[in-house]
C-alpha cells in the first residue's frame, strides 16, 4: 500500500516548457487534489476530481490543467510554464467527507 | 469566504517545554472537521491531530492536545515536553464543503508556524 505518489520529485523548467506531473493513488478513494504551496502561505486549491471522470477548478486554477485518468491518476498539466508557477505542488485523496486525507510528498518545481 | 489565521509566523523554545499554537478560522458551518499538521524538512505532510466540531470534547493525540473553542472559533495546538523532531512547519486546517451544498470537500488552510525546538 503505497498511499499517494507523485512524480517527479523536482523538476526545472525554462519560461514556456510544458511538463506534467503525475499522482496516483492505490486507497480507492474517489477524490483527487492538486494543491500548491507557496511560501508564507498556505496550501491552495488548484484542481480537484470527485470521481473518475469529473474535474472542477479550485482556487488558482489559471495556468493548469488536469486529467483524471482513472480512479487511481490525476495528472496536473502546465502548457507554457511561468515564474508565477515556480512551487511545490502536493497531490491528495480522500475518501468523500470521511475526513482521511493522504498526502503525496510534494513535487518541487522551479521556473526560471 | 472561509478563512484560517495563524497569528505566529514563527516560535522557538527550548527542549522539553511547553508550547501552544495559535489558529482562528472563520466559517458558517456548524459541522466540520478541524486539524493540524506537521510539515518537516521533508516536505511530507503529517497528521497530528483531527477535531470533529459537533464534539466537545478537546482531541488528544500522546504529547498532542487541542483546546478547541467552537464559538470563538479557535483551535490551538498544545505540544508536551517538546522534542527535538518537533521542529517543523505547523499548518491549521479545516474541512469544508467546496460549493457549501455539494458532497465534495476541501481543506482550507492557515498559512503555518514555524516551530523550532532548541536543545
Amino acid at each position: 500500500n503505497a498511499g499517494v505518489t507523485q512524480t517527479p520529485k523536482f523538476q526545472v523548467l525554462k519560461t514556456g516548457q510544458s511538463m506534467t506531473l503525475q499522482c496516483a493513488q492505490d486507497m480507492n478513494h474517489n477524490s483527487m487534489y492538486w494543491y500548491r504551496q507557496d511560501p508564507g502561505m498556505g496550501l491552495r486549491l488548484i484542481y480537484y476530481s470527485a470521481s473518475e471522470g469529473t474535474t472542477d477548478k479550485g482556487e488558482v486554477p489559471n495556468g493548469y490543467n488536469v486529467s483524471r485518468l482513472n480512479k487511481r491518476e490525476f495528472s496536473l498539466r502546465l502548457e507554457s510554464a511561468a515564474p508565477s508557477q515556480t512551487s511545490v505542488y502536493f497531490c491528495a485523496s480522500t475518501l468523500g467527507a470521511s475526513a482521511k486525507w493522504n498526502f503525496g510528498p510534494g513535487t518541487r518545481l522551479l521556473v526560471l | 469566504a472561509q478563512t484560517v489565521t495563524q497569528s505566529q509566523p514563527e516560535m522557538s523554545v527550548q527542549e522539553a517545554e511547553t508550547v501552544t499554537l495559535s489558529c482562528t478560522y472563520d466559517t458558517s458551518e456548524n459541522n466540520y472537521y478541524l486539524f493540524w499538521y506537521k510539515q518537516p524538512p521533508s516536505r511530507q505532510m503529517i497528521l497530528v491531530i483531527r477535531q470533529e466540531a459537533y464534539k466537545q470534547q478537546n482531541a488528544t493525540e500522546n504529547r498532542f492536545s487541542v483546546n478547541f473553542q467552537k464559538a470563538a472559533k479557535s483551535f490551538s495546538l498544545k505540544i508536551s515536553d517538546s522534542q527535538l523532531g518537533d521542529t517543523a512547519m505547523y499548518f491549521c486546517a479545516f474541512m469544508t464543503p467546496i460549493d457549501g451544498w455539494s458532497s465534495n470537500y476541501q481543506l482550507i488552510w492557515g498559512a503555518g508556524t514555524k516551530l523550532i525546538i532548541k536543545p
